[in-house]
């Protein structure tokens, strides 16, 4: 069974860029959430997929965006970058929405904005 | 006020101490509930879904206060490796998405 896997690892960015994060979720899982983390915080829900769909969204403005693939697999845009969306980026899959479920988070992203 | 609100310790003690964990929640609506474990630069992982009527693993033990709306974890025995944050997560029925509290740090030294 392959767990959950985020790439890239470590990111270093400036103000106003762009970035895509990507996370291929655990096998038999059709949901991915993406969650944002900050130094000395619990992750924060940004959004969930499941089956292709946004099903859920935390309080993040639109710039967050993101998408999930026929194979489950999704990724995390950031638009116009700011210094404070520095954080660990946490993906996490499970199966049929998370209502309940446990879910598995991958290793996630620290996405550095200079 | 936080949805989720954790004391943040750090809790240090001794090898062979017992510890426990308060978290409080203030949506009364909440119907799941869960411990993570998460340890230093890493991702969380699921410790233990928290029952109503209270439930253990090991020497771990969870409770659920639905009426003062407060969750527990009572860790007996401390092991070093228990050494971890210990994330409380609380989820409304019926919605998707789960609240985090921010963590309490456990220190468990020899």
């Amino acid at each position: 069974e392959t767990g959950v896997t985020q790439s890239p690892t470590h990111l270093i960015k400036t103000r106003g860029q762009q970035v895509t994060l990507r996370c291929s979720s655990q096998s038999g899982h059709n949901t991915v959430s993406w969650y944002q983390q900050a130094l000395g915080q619990g992750p924060q829900f940004i959004f969930q997929y499941y089956r292709e769909e946004e099903n859920g969204r935390g309080n993040f403005p639109p710039r967050f965006s993101g998408l999930q693939f026929p194979n489950y697999s999704s990724e995390l845009n950031v638009n116009a970058l700011e210094l404070d969306d520095s954080a660990l980026y946490l993906c996490a899959s499970s199966f049929g929405g998370s209502r309940g479920n446990e879910q598995f988070f991958g290793p996630g992203t620290r996405l550095t904005v200079l | 006020r936080k949805e989720v609100e954790q004391d943040p310790g750090p809790f240090n003690v001794p090898e062979g101490a017992t510890v426990a964990f308060n978290c409080t929640y203030s949506n009364s609506a909440s119907q799941s509930f869960f411990w993570y474990r998460q340890d230093c630069r890493k991702e969380p992982k699921l410790l233990m879904s928290v029952y109503s009527s209270g439930n253990e693993d090991g020497r771990f033990t969870a409770q659920l206060n639905r009426a003062s709306q407060y969750i527990s974890l009572l860790i007996r025995d401390s092991k070093l490796s228990d050494s971890a944050t210990y994330l409380c997560v609380v989820q409304e029925g019926g919605s998707y998405i789960p609240t985090f509290g921010r963590g309490t740090s456990l220190i468990v030294h020899p």
